[in-house]
């Protein structure tokens, strides 16, 4: 069956820098678009950023422009999330979700890792 | 940005009883409009996609509707496994955006 786990989290202090990783079981990575959503303590969900099932195509939100990077390894069937110059305001939980689409990406979000918490704190 | 609202922010309800969540963005988008249900502690997990299309393992008793602006999430009967919080999503433009999140509780 399907499973995304993700790793890497854990307490970072603002300014540095964590990656973030998504394993891909049960599917071909290459056949999906594949998004990262964060959800702060308490709040609502975020897209963070979005990659094309080949990597060509990639959207970011505005908060993380810049700072963040998402990348993919088909060969590996494993998502990245590079956060650099972490802030207070990225504390939250990330998901890996994948999409629906075969091809750019559809919005539609049919499963979801676990979920890794990452802590920005001095 | 499409920004999503929806309402009512929570809701308390029995089981068995109709429940209807709204959504509505701030611009047309079709039918890319598409429902999440988030128990605590657990990831999101889609419901609905496209408006109106159950997604595979969804009981029959969710149903979506709506296009262009106002979109709603219907709930026939509910059931004590349905009591968490609802998300609405549109995917016609990125960035992808959620509505802020309704919470259905038990009466």
């Amino acid at each position: 069956q399907v499973q995304l786990v993700e790793s890497g989290g854990g307490v970072v202090q603002p300014g540095r820098s964590l990656r973030l990783t998504c394993a891909a079981a049960g599917f071909t990575l290459s056949s999906n678009a594949m998004h990262w959503v964060r959800q702060a303590p308490g709040k609502g969900l975020e897209c963070v950023a979005v990659i094309s099932n080949d990597g060509n195509n990639i959207f970011y939100a505005d908060s993380v422009k810049g700072r963040f990077d998402i990348s993919r390894d088909n060969s590996k069937n494993t998502l990245y999330l590079q956060m650099n110059s972490l802030r207070a305001e990225d504390t939250a939980v990330y998901y890996c979700a994948r999409d629906l689409s075969s091809d750019v990406w559809s919005g539609y979000m049919d499963y979801w890792g676990q979920g890794v918490l990452v802590t920005v704190s001095s | 940005d499409i920004q999503m609202t929806q309402s009512p922010s929570s809701l308390s309800a029995s089981v068995g009883d109709r429940v209807t969540i709204t959504c509505r963005a701030s611009q047309t988008i079709s039918t890319y409009l598409n429902w999440y249900q988030q128990k605590v502690g657990k990831a999101p997990k889609l419901l609905i996609y496209a408006a109106s299309t159950l997604q595979s393992g969804v009981p029959s008793r969710f149903s979506g509707s709506g296009s262009g602006t106002d979109f709603s999430l219907t709930i026939s009967s509910l059931q004590p496994e349905d009591f968490a919080t609802y998300y609405c999503q549109q995917s016609y433009r990125a960035p992808i955006t959620f509505g802020q999140g309704t919470r259905l509780e038990i009466k």
